[in-house]
């Protein structure tokens, strides 16, 4: 069983459209979600972490949301430069692995 | 200091051969992970470190595969006999665990293709 599912896999916007990348997790018991950007080529870049249900965090064009099931990355007015693949990952009371999803690939059209 | 840094970037070889890996991680942390991408995919976890420890190895490893970690510094995988399927980007991540709150940061990986 998947622990963390991302959808959409594939997002493409207008530049300014604004949206949300979803991440739902299957298990009991989170200890911490992360959200990371990735470019091809690349590893991972840390965005986020969020540690609790109602938790927010924001930084530039980005906001991270967590509940009890899933979290969203929302993203407002996007550039051309923020065209990346988006993962999550998460990371269980139970264990010290960090599970990631398929990722979204995020394309923004000028 | 500048980041988890991983060499070499990119590494061809040919089916059968060995070939090794290596990773510095961020100076003051003290656990390391490796994972394994492929396109498409998130990356999957295959070994972490707690200083010198090697603390949990993915069940899916191949025994092929061996990672050691010498003073707790920097950290090296190495693959015998590789195989077309090895092909992937590996990953280096490390962190500062204090207490219950972790937070992984990588390097820019290493590109195997086997020829």
């Amino acid at each position: 069983e998947d622990q963390v599912t991302q959808s959409p896999e594939a997002l493409r916007l207008q530049e300014g459209e604004s949206s949300s990348l979803n991440c739902s997790y299957t298990v009991s018991g989170l200890r911490g979600l992360f959200w990371y950007r990735q470019d091809p080529g690349k590893g991972p870049e840390f965005l986020f972490t969020l540690y609790s249900a109602g938790e927010e965090k924001e930084k530039e064009r980005l906001k991270a949301t967590l509940t009890k099931k899933e979290s969203f990355l929302h993203i407002t007015a996007p550039k051309p430069e923020d065209s990346a693949t988006y993962l999550c990952a998460v990371q269980y009371y139970t264990g010290n692995q960090f599970y990631f999803g398929t990722g979204t690939s995020l394309t923004v059209i000028p | 200091d500048t980041g988890v840094s991983q060499n070499p970037r990119h590494k061809i070889t040919k089916r059968g051969q060995n070939v090794t890996f290596r990773c510095d991680p961020i100076s003051e942390h003290n656990r390391l992970y490796w994972y394994r991408q492929t396109l498409g995919q998130g990356p999957e976890f295959l070994t972490y470190f707690q200083n010198e420890a090697q603390l949990e190895k993915s069940r899916l490893l191949s025994d092929r595969f061996s990672a050691e970690r010498p003073k707790g510094s920097f950290s090296t995988l190495e693959i015998q006999r590789t195989e077309q399927g090895d092909s992937a980007m590996y990953l280096c991540a490390s962190s500062l665990e204090t207490g219950m709150r972790e937070k992984l940061f990588f390097g820019s990986g290493t590109q195997l293709s086997v020829l």
